[in-house]
């Protein structure tokens, strides 16, 4: 079944407390990209990935590092976490970024306290 | 860049009846328009998506309407059931270009019995 994995699905830390949010796809899509979702404010787009190496910022990075070693995994690093980024995380993949649609993991509930 | 407004935020509906929800982008280039639903802790499913090069498009109970001169587009839901109940998200996107998908603030709609 073709999917986007996150993990975990939902996690309460403390302010400063690295923490790293995996997201696997079994597609073989060259494209993924994180988003944050946030009430009456949509999905904005943190980073994304067109390729193994290559990243870059989206509309809201500030606070998030993100690595793209192997096709299939994308994760999303809170070196030292903020409750401002407490949100919904969304990974998504497409085929590429000029060919959508993009697929969408269940996501991942973040509290930092 | 690109800027979509989607209204209305919040709608309800008796059941068996139509639902509408309207999107504005900005930038002239847009070309592909997507719709994603989002059930309660779920990731956003594309439930239809239209190109510039159409201005309608229908599956089943789900139509989607373009038009490019005024620089918006519809979802209309037909015969609306219960399931039919959860957020939906607009999209609008230059593909082919380093532009990138760029939502509306979403819409929650509630199909009551």
């Amino acid at each position: 079944e073709a999917q986007v994995t996150q993990n975990p699905r939902y996690l309460i830390t403390v302010t400063g407390k690295k923490l790293t949010v995996t997201c696997s796809q079994n597609m073989n899509h060259e494209y993924m990209s994180w988003y944050r979702q946030d009430p009456g404010l949509g999905l904005r787009q943190i980073y994304y990935s067109m390729n193994v190496e290559v990243t870059d910022k989206g509309d809201v990075p500030e606070g998030y590092k993100v690595s793209r070693k192997e096709k299939r995994n994308f994760p999303l690093i809170l070196e030292s976490p903020s409750p401002n980024q407490t949100s919904l995380y969304f990974c998504a993949s497409s085929f590429s970024r000029e060919v959508q649609p993009q697929h969408f993991g269940d996501g991942t509930r973040l509290s930092i306290l | 860049g690109e800027n979509v407004e989607q209204h209305p935020s919040t709608l309800s509906v008796q059941e068996g009846d139509s639902a509408v929800i309207k999107c504005t982008y900005s930038d002239s280039a847009s070309n592909y328009f997507p719709w994603y639903k989002q059930e309660l802790g779920k990731g956003p499913q594309l439930i239809i998506d239209i190109r510039s090069n159409v201005g309608e498009k229908k599956d089943q109970r789900i139509a989607v309407t373009l038009n490019k001169t005024a620089k918006h587009f519809s979802l209309h839901i037909t015969e609306t059931q219960p399931e039919d109940s959860a957020v939906y998200f607009c999209a609008a996107v230059a593909t082919g270009t380093a532009s990138k998908l760029t939502f509306g603030t979403g819409t929650r709609l509630q199909v009551t019995l």
